[in-house]
């Protein structure tokens, strides 16, 4: 399967600590995005990497958020003193360069905090 | 005003029936469009690219209309699997092009 991966697939968590997500891009992509979900919504941009370099986050990126995106591959995204708040479906999504090409998702990280 | 805005769901409509979804968004300066399709509890998938002189696949219409920064997406003879969220997607100019998406409209097809 060479499609985009997340790890774990559901995380339940008490609130004030902390989670770590992983994401595995298609490997030929070089940009990489974090999404948030919540019900009813649709996904909110959170941020995003060419290659290792993180050229943009979102406001709804608080302080106890962090991504990294080490070598230019993998993704982690963590979140720290997890709140109640938090609890959301995260997507990790890759694509090549081209502004013209379409998004492609991972299964998403279920996040409950208790 | 939210980037991305969509038609509010839900909508129900009969097995064989045509539903049409619209779309607006506020950058004028946007590039590229899409409709993306989500499952309950799954992740969203490419439905299909929008483009400046509309297209179409199988039963699956999208037009854009730049100049009212409107987009839509016609579904003809809906069928029982059609049923799921349609997302409305967006590349904005700056950053990365990163992906915009309206909060989705649901659609339910019965028999």
């Amino acid at each position: 399967d060479t499609g985009v991966s997340q790890d774990p697939r559901h995380k339940i968590t008490k609130r004030g600590q902390n989670v770590t997500f992983r994401c595995d891009p298609i490997s030929e992509h070089n940009r990489l995005y974090w999404y948030r979900q919540t019900l009813g919504q649709g996904p909110e941009f959170l941020t995003y990497f060419q290659n290792e370099a993180q050229l943009e986050k979102s406001r709804l990126l608080s302080d106890r958020f962090s991504a990294e995106r080490p070598k230019g591959s993998f993704s982690t995204l963590e979140i720290q003193r997890t709140e109640q708040g938090d609890s959301a479906m995260y997507l990790c999504a890759s694509r090549q360069g081209s502004m013209n090409s379409p998004l492609h998702f991972g299964n998403g990280t279920r996040l409950t905090v208790t | 005003r939210k980037e991305v805005e969509q038609d509010p769901g839900p909508f129900n409509v009969p097995e064989g029936a045509t539903v049409a979804f619209n779309c607006t968004y506020s950058n004028s300066a946007s590039q590229s469009f899409f409709w993306y399709r989500q499952d309950c509890r799954k992740e969203p998938k490419l439905l299909m690219s929008v483009y400046s002189s509309g297209n179409e696949d199988g039963r699956f219409t999208a037009q854009l209309n730049r100049a009212s920064q409107y987009i839509s997406l016609l579904i003809r003879d809906s069928k029982l699997s059609d049923s799921a969220t349609y997302l409305c997607a967006v590349n904005a100019p700056t950053g990365g092009f990163k992906t915009i998406f309206g909060a989705g409209t649901r659609l339910f097809v019965k028999a």
